[in-house]
């Protein structure tokens, strides 16, 4: 059964500085990973999408890099901002004959300190 | 204007009582997903539907069912068998491989 572990669980830094958040995931056959954000009582805000076959995607100041034969992947934001503060989740998605179902890590809880 | 919606955003239950969360999308989504979220966790599917007329059960369908009539609908029902129904409901819908989430709805048991 595949287990995703984000860490840290909690984050706090000062504005401006760049951050790593971490993810790990068990069974490396999957389809693809997916890094979300969600603020406080929200849905989820979908961040960056990494295929199998890929190595890293960038959008803007966030970087996530995928390293499937070691069962792991990387959210890098470049100089921080306080409206970066929120949950972080992380998704793996196994092979699509199961219906593309996600399993989600437990999240990183950011804080971004003025 | 395209996107997920779920109403309704909070819902209020009574132990014993069956009650329908809504999820509607208008993007032309084949397949659509129902996750539970408890406080501090991460997210657990309860059912999913590649195609209208066709669902299959998720890690906790236990206690929930769901139907899919149309395309762009996929209600979920907490029933009264569900022990612990309080949490956060999202739904989803799926465009190639990305996963795309609606606003949720919080249902509290009193």
């Amino acid at each position: 059964k595949q287990e995703v572990t984000q860490i840290p669980a909690a984050l706090s830094v000062p504005e401006g500085e760049n951050l790593v958040l971490n993810c790990s995931f068990t069974d490396s056959a999957i389809y693809n990973l997916q890094w979300f954000r969600q603020d406080p009582g929200k849905g989820l805000t979908s961040l960056l999408l990494i295929q199998s076959s890929q190595r890293e995607q960038t959008s803007g100041r966030l970087n996530a890099s995928l390293d499937k034969s070691s069962g792991r992947s990387t959210l890098y934001i470049a100089a921080s901002q306080p409206g970066d503060s929120a949950t972080y989740l992380c998704a793996v998605s196994q092979q699509e004959t199961s219906g593309s179902r996600l399993t989600f890590g437990e999240g990183t809880q950011l804080t971004v300190n003025p | 204007d395209g996107g997920i919606t779920q109403s309704p955003k909070y819902l209020f239950r009574k132990e014993g009582q069956n009650v329908t969360l809504s999820c509607e999308q208008n993007l032309n989504h084949d397949a659509m997903y129902w996750y539970r979220q408890d406080p501090g966790q991460g997210l657990r599917l309860i059912y999913y539907s590649q195609i209208v007329n066709d669902f299959q059960k998720g890690d906790i369908a236990e206690g929930y069912s769901v139907s899919r009539e149309k395309k762009e609908s996929f209600p979920l029902t907490v029933t009264s068998a569900q022990k612990n129904p309080t949490a956060f409901y999202l739904c989803a819908s799926r465009r190639w491989n990305e996963q795309f989430f609606g606003p949720g709805t919080r249902l509290t048991v009193l």
